[in-house]
């Protein structure tokens, strides 16, 4: 069964806006992962937050994550037309790159 | 660029045939995976490997699928006979046991008639 659920299922803005998504999940984890996926193509790992972290950055990229809610946020800062693609949140009960979790992803479009 | 590769991308194939799908995992990796994407469940862990052992395959329908990894460089997942609801795509991903980021691959998509 799936422990990520991302929320909204499809996000469409303009270009240049920022983009939220958002991931709940149902266990205790060791990590969630944010991954790309443009149309036809394989994951693109963006981001890895552990348990004990609150907050991570990567370039346009912010992640929270509160373990107490069991939820996480990706906001995406100035999209491009570029960015337009599926992300996923996925899950790791544990450390060792074990499987994840995936949600059903939200898909994002961004228009220039 | 270090990449992991999947053979065959696309395949069509008629019910009851065997499918064998083929990832090369990024060199020096030591775990692999093999997910399945459909619409209607999503990305599906189907077998992991650690050190070229089988660590978990739970998600696999053992009468029909069977995956293994005859070196570090080759992993592959067979499907005998195939049936319309396998057809999906088939992803693999790579990675080390030290860091949690998994790499996928490009994808088999397969379409059983």
């Amino acid at each position: 069964s799936q422990q990520g659920e991302e929320d909204p299922q499809a996000l469409s803005i303009q270009e240049g806006e920022n983009a939220t998504m958002n991931c709940s999940y149902k266990t205790s984890i060791n990590n969630l992962q944010w991954y790309r996926q443009n149309s036809g193509r394989g994951l693109v790992h963006l981001i890895l937050i552990r348990s004990n972290e609150r907050e991570k950055h990567s370039g346009r990229l912010r992640v929270t994550l509160d373990t107490s809610k069991k939820s996480s946020s990706l906001l995406i800062t100035a999209s491009r037309a570029a960015d337009t693609a599926s992300y996923f949140c996925a899950t790791a009960h544990t450390s060792g790159n074990t499987p994840l979790v995936f949600g059903k992803g939200t898909r994002l479009s961004v228009i220039a | 660029d270090a990449r992991v590769t999947q053979t065959p991308r696309h395949k069509v194939t008629e019910m009851g045939q065997e499918v064998t799908m083929r990832c090369q995992p990024i060199l020096g990796h030591n775990t692999v995976f093999w997910y399945r994407q459909t619409m209607m469940q999503g990305l599906e862990l189907l077998a992991y490997f650690r050190n070229r052992a089988p660590l978990d395959d739970s998600g696999m329908p053992k009468d029909r699928f069977s995956a293994e990894m005859p070196d570090a460089t080759l992993a592959t997942l067979k499907i005998q006979p195939s049936e319309p609801r396998d057809s999906a795509v088939y992803f693999c991903a790579s990675g080390l046991v030290s860091l949690d980021t998994q790499y996928f691959g490009p994808g088999t998509r397969l379409t059983v008639l």
